[in-house]
């Protein structure tokens, strides 16, 4: 059993729709973040949150920190072709020296 | 800065032998973690270093697997004995105390084991 569930695992949509990946946990993190990762290269950070009920925004990009600090969500607005990849979140727990990652969402936008 | 940089790429072996992975971490982070993905699964944790010393140990990390990083700059990945079970892309990513839990990851390096 994953310590971080994300939803859905696999996304395919056309160019200009709007979409949400959830990530979701029972435990509560300290911080959390999402990475997008390109077949044989390593994920790229996109967003660090921290702070409960925390939004922030890069570009299209809009990402939620839940107000207990165990879920969050990226939202997608008119997507693109350059968004197609596998997007991950990551939670650090309170006390302990390490990441737990989602299996991921496999985004694929097409033209 | 030239992030953080992992050698091999990729790593062809036969089952039986034994591997070493290097890591790099951008300059004078003092944080390093070893992560291995599966195909269609996020990084697993595997180890994490604070300077020299090894912190935190998965239980993924069997006797076969051990990691070093002996004066608190690269690392090394060694597995021994390969199985086939072993092939994956193994992940470093580094980071510092200060920069609140901020990991970088270097591209992998690809393990087919045969």
């Amino acid at each position: 059993t994953q310590l971080l569930e994300q939803s859905p695992q696999f996304l395919s949509i056309q160019e200009g729709e709007n979409l949400t990946v959830y990530c979701n946990s029972s435990s509560v993190f300290s911080s959390l973040q999402w990475y997008r990762q390109e077949p044989g290269e390593g994920p790229v950070l996109l967003v660090t949150v921290v702070t409960g009920g925390e939004v922030k925004k890069l570009k299209r990009l809009t990402f939620q920190f839940g107000d207990a600090r165990k879920d969050s969500s990226l939202h997608i607005t008119a997507a693109q072709p350059g968004d197609t990849g596998l997007y991950l979140c990551a939670g650090h727990l309170y006390n302990f020296n390490k990441f737990y990652f989602g299996s991921g969402t496999k985004l694929n936008v097409k033209p | 800065d030239t992030g953080v940089s992992q050698d091999p790429r990729h790593k062809i072996t036969k089952r039986g032998q034994n591997v070493t992975f290097r890591c790099d971490p951008i300059s004078e982070h003092n944080r390093l973690y070893w992560y291995r993905q599966t195909l269609g699964q996020g990084p697993e944790f595997l180890t994490y270093f604070q300077n020299e010393a090894q912190l935190e140990k998965s239980r993924l990390l069997s006797d076969r697997f051990s990691a070093e990083r002996p004066k608190g700059s690269f690392s090394t990945l060694e597995i021994q004995r390969t199985e086939q079970g072993d092939s994956a892309m193994y992940l470093c990513a580094s980071g510092t105390s200060s920069g609140g839990n901020i990991q970088y990851f270097g591209a992998g390096t690809r393990l087919s084991v045969l």
